[in-house]
């Protein structure tokens, strides 16, 4: 059973339109959430993360929403740039568990 | 500074044959993880070290794999007797320690003929 969950394989937007990436888990004792970037033939890219303490997480025009109640979250790119397109994942991991358990990943294209 | 390095980068073997992925980690950084990549799926948790002992192998799908981090730095993960199942891309990550941030190498992409 996935306990994370990206349930859209593919989006695509605007440039210089806000990108919304979502992602659900199911497995409460997740504390800790990350967003990875990926590009074709490369390791995954740390992006941005957000503790189940908080709600909300800022980088530039990067932010990370954590809805613990609904066991979601989400991350909104803006604005959009062409160079943002790629697969993003959504990683979790909890208690005293560090592996992380990934979504299947979200391919995002910015149109120009 | 420099990243995590894999090596090789790409691998070519054929069935039943023994296969070792090599992991460099950011200097200083005490964790080291392994995971693999299907195409289509997300990374998926194989094994990670805290210094030179295994924490956690429970990813490992079978006793065909093994990872050693003897001075706990560089890693091999080993595969005997390989199948064609086998075919992925082999992720390594490291952090500073397990509460850090991991960061991930370029992989290793696996073809079992």
């Amino acid at each position: 059973d996935q306990q994370v969950k990206q349930n859209s394989p593919s989006l695509s937007v605007q440039e210089g339109r806000i990108s919304i990436l979502n992602c659900d888990y199911t497995n409460s004792m997740f504390d800790y959430f990350l967003w990875y970037k990926k590009y074709p033939a490369e390791g995954p890219t740390f992006l941005i993360s957000i503790s189940s303490i908080k709600d909300k997480n800022e980088d530039g025009r990067f932010t990370v929403f954590l809805n613990k109640s609904a066991k979601h979250l989400s991350l909104h790119i803006v604005p959009s740039q062409p160079g943002d397109s790629a697969v993003y994942f959504c990683a979790a991991y909890g208690g005293s568990n560090y592996k992380l358990t990934f979504g299947k990943g979200t391919l995002l294209t910015v149109n120009p | 500074g420099a990243g995590v390095s894999q090596t090789p980068s790409n691998k070519v073997t054929e069935k039943g044959k023994y296969v070792e992925l090599r992991c460099d980690p950011i200097s200083g950084h005490t964790a080291l993880y392994w995971y693999r990549q299907s195409l289509g799926q997300g990374p998926e948790f194989l094994i990670y070290f805290q210094g030179t002992g295994a924490a956690d192998d429970s990813g490992l799908p079978n006793d065909r794999f093994f990872a050693v981090r003897p001075e706990g730095s560089v890693s091999t993960l080993k595969i005997q007797r390989t199948e064609r199942g086998d075919s992925a891309v082999y992720l390594c990550a490291s952090s500073l320690t397990v509460e850090e941030t991991q960061y991930f190498g370029p992989g290793t992409r696996l073809l079992v003929l």
